[in-house]
């Protein structure tokens, strides 16, 4: 069972360059999300989609850009990478959003770690 | 928009201590979940509360939703080294335009030296 499949889990950026985060899930999950995690922050909500076609903003969407062509994947895109946006990165996905019970059960990726310098 | 306030943000447990955390809101949510992250590795759900006044069972762990809807708690029993790692209160409240999970910043197990 693959559940939630981030890459890379380790990448380093020069600032200005842009790079995509990839994150597929094989549960047939229509919701997927993208977090951020930094030192005493905890996790903060960057961009989600409620179904493939459909995304909106988080809490942190500023210099993140995402696409949900399919129900699989939800890349995450930086366009122009800065310091400020060195930090662990997880995505995550759930069968429904707020649809009822059992539908907040995020199941979380392994996490990408990303530096830039 | 909202937040929540968990605590401790640290504590240290010495193999055999019950350990207790909680995590406060000033609004109420109809949804409280607690996840647990090793090092390296993403959250995993431990608990899922939908009832205020739910006390919920996990082998050593129990959580309960609060009776006022804005709190949560979560008690490990007899502690063991591999309870270590960062806990994490969310909350949610489906239906509507709502439905996204807001975070605590997360309470730190550690081993005593």
């Amino acid at each position: 069972n693959a559940g939630v499949t981030q890459t890379p889990k380790f990448q380093v950026l020069k600032t200005g360059q842009s790079m995509t985060l990839q994150c597929a899930q094989d549960m047939n999950h229509e919701y997927m999300s993208w977090y951020r995690q930094d030192p005493g922050m905890g996790l903060r909500l960057i961009h989600y989609s409620v179904g493939a076609g459909i995304t909106d903003q988080g809490e942190v969407p500023n210099g993140y850009n995402v696409s949900r062509s399919t129900t699989e994947d939800f890349p995450l895109r930086l366009l122009s990478a800065a310091p400020s946006q060195t930090s662990v990165y997880f995505c995550a996905s759930s069968y429904a959003r707020g649809a009822g019970p059992n539908t907040g059960e995020l199941f979380f990726g392994e996490g990408s770690r990303l530096t830039v310098l | 928009g909202q937040q929540l306030n968990q605590s401790p943000q640290s504590m240290f447990i010495q193999e055999g201590e019950d350990v207790s955390m909680n995590c406060t809101s000033s609004s109420i949510f109809n949804t409280w979940l607690w996840y647990k992250q090793d090092p390296g590795e993403g959250p995993v759900l431990l608990i899922a509360l939908y009832k205020a006044g739910e006390l919920t069972s996990n082998g050593r762990l129990t959580a309960q939703f609060g009776i006022t809807r804005k709190d949560s708690f979560l008690n490990i029993s007899a502690s063991i080294p591999s309870d270590v790692g960062i806990y994490f209160c969310a909350g949610m409240n489906y239906g509507g335009s709502q439905g996204n999970l807001i975070f605590g910043k997360g309470t730190k197990l550690s081993v005593k030296p």
